[in-house]
């Protein structure tokens, strides 16, 4: 079964800084993988997904993620860090076995200081 | 992309009685889905709405508990039948198109039982 995992409960960085919010998946087969960010009291807004192609990934707001097969990796990364980043962020793979349902990791809260 | 209106957006029950949460597209959609996010936890999948049948539940969930309708392509609603305390959480609709596209969330319903 397909699988993805968020290493880290818990995200500090300073306003300005860069950021990584970490993400390691398993699956049999090729990935396809998304990034969704959940602001307080709100629902799950899509960020970036990788399907295929370029390793690097561009989304909105700014942020990025790099797909790297040989370590099972899907970070989020941004430059710099806004304190408005400051939210819950989900990593998502697809399970193809499973119906293509999505598999979401625990989430990671980012938390960004000024 | 989706607009998903989902209503209530919150709610607070009594034990014992149920609550029917709306979930309304604007477009047609072929994949409709509920999920559930316990307190400090991540999305866990109730169930696919299929329109015109009966809805394809994961396993821990159940139709007499979680019923769900799905009368047309934009629309469904899922009931919480006989609420416990163990209910109160984040209950979340979700569109998805092709497998290999993102899924579109609603804002949540967050409900709480007394």
């Amino acid at each position: 079964a397909q699988s993805v995992a968020q290493p880290e409960d818990q995200v500090n960085v300073a306003e300005g800084n860069p950021l990584t919010v970490k993400c390691t998946y398993s699956v049999s087969g090729n990935p396809y993988l998304f990034w969704y960010v959940q602001y307080p009291n709100r629902g799950l807004q899509f960020l970036l997904k990788y399907i295929t192609g370029d390793n690097l990934v561009k989304g909105s707001y700014g942020f990025e993620a790099e797909f790297n097969k040989s370590q099972t990796s899907f970070h989020l990364k941004k430059p710099s860090a806004l304190v408005s980043d400051s939210a819950l962020y989900f990593c998502a793979v697809r399970d193809i076995g499973e119906g293509g349902k999505l598999i979401f990791g625990q989430g990671t809260e980012l938390s960004v200081k000024p | 992309s989706a607009v998903i209106s989902q209503k209530p957006s919150r709610d607070i029950c009594q034990r014992g009685t149920s609550l029917t949460i709306q979930c309304q597209v604007d477009s047609q959609v072929t994949m409709m889905f509920w999920y559930r996010q316990q307190p400090g936890q991540s999305l866990t999948l109730i169930a696919t709405a299929n329109q015109g049948s009966e809805a394809t539940y994961e396993s821990g969930f159940v139709i007499d508990k979680f019923p769900i309708s799905r009368p047309n392509l934009t629309f469904s609603t899922l009931t919480v039948s006989n609420m416990s305390p163990e209910d109160s959480s984040i209950y979340l609709c979700s569109v998805e198109g092709r497998i290999n596209t993102e899924a579109f969330f609603g804002q949540g319903t967050r409900l709480t039982v007394v």
